[in-house]
């Protein structure tokens, strides 16, 4: 079956400017992350969205990082004023919490570079 | 919260040789530890985890140790191949949290 889907791959974008970048998860998975990974980096959690419950939002490093969520499908994450530091791919995953596992499946990611 | 510390950030082995990286976790509460691999230009793939209530898990080449006592865990991988030079994260959490908590990862790079 179809695995997780991110777009675009690569996004450049002007200092300032806003951008959305999309995730479609795995159908069925009711958890979705995001993660930022910058050049060389680890994976830092920015949010994660499980069913209808309120998402946690613990790892957006400021107010200009939003996301939201439709039901248990798209999701979008959104950069306000983006900033040179902003620079990173964006990393969306997916999950079925069967109480086993919690393995989760990450998409291709999202390039994004802040001129 | 958790915090995971990962060592050694990049390693260097003989292909053929064996290879291990470790972690430590803070929380207690922790019961879930996966390993991911990532290949350059790649997505995070899970390779192998374990849970609190067993010592070690094995799945040909790649085994994870875990002891809880101390709080740390273990990746091994034997017979090292070429394709298993990667970037390796572990990360921990616990059945009820399903936020995964992330190691700083290690560059493994396998030399013919």
């Amino acid at each position: 079956g179809a695995g997780v889907s991110q777009s675009p791959s690569n996004k450049v974008t002007e200092k300032g400017k806003d951008v959305e970048l999309r995730c479609d998860p795995i159908s069925g998975h009711t958890a979705l992350y995001w993660y930022r990974q910058r050049l060389g980096q680890g994976l830092e959690f920015l949010i994660y969205f499980q069913g209808n419950s309120a998402p946690d939002k613990s790892g957006l490093p400021s107010d200009r990082f939003s996301a939201e969520r439709t039901g248990e499908s798209v999701s979008t994450l959104t950069i306000q004023r983006t900033q040179q530091e902003d620079s990173a791919v964006y990393l969306c995953a997916s999950s079925l919490l069967t109480g086993l596992t919690y393995e989760q499946y990450f998409g291709p990611g999202t390039r994004l570079t802040v001129t | 919260g958790e915090n995971v510390e990962q060592h050694p950030s990049t390693l260097s082995v003989q292909e053929g040789d064996s290879a291990v990286i470790k972690c430590t976790y803070s929380d207690s509460a922790s019961n879930y530890f996966p390993w991911y691999k990532q290949e350059l230009g790649k997505r995070p793939q899970l390779i192998i985890d374990i849970r609190s209530n067993v010592g070690e898990k094995k799945d040909q080449r790649i085994a994870v140790t875990l002891n809880k006592t101390a709080k740390h865990f273990s990746l091994h991988i034997t017979e090292t191949q070429p394709e298993d030079s990667a970037v390796y994260f572990c990360a921990a959490s616990y059945f009820g949290n399903e936020k995964l908590t992330f190691g700083t990862g290690t560059r493994l790079t396998i030399i013919p």
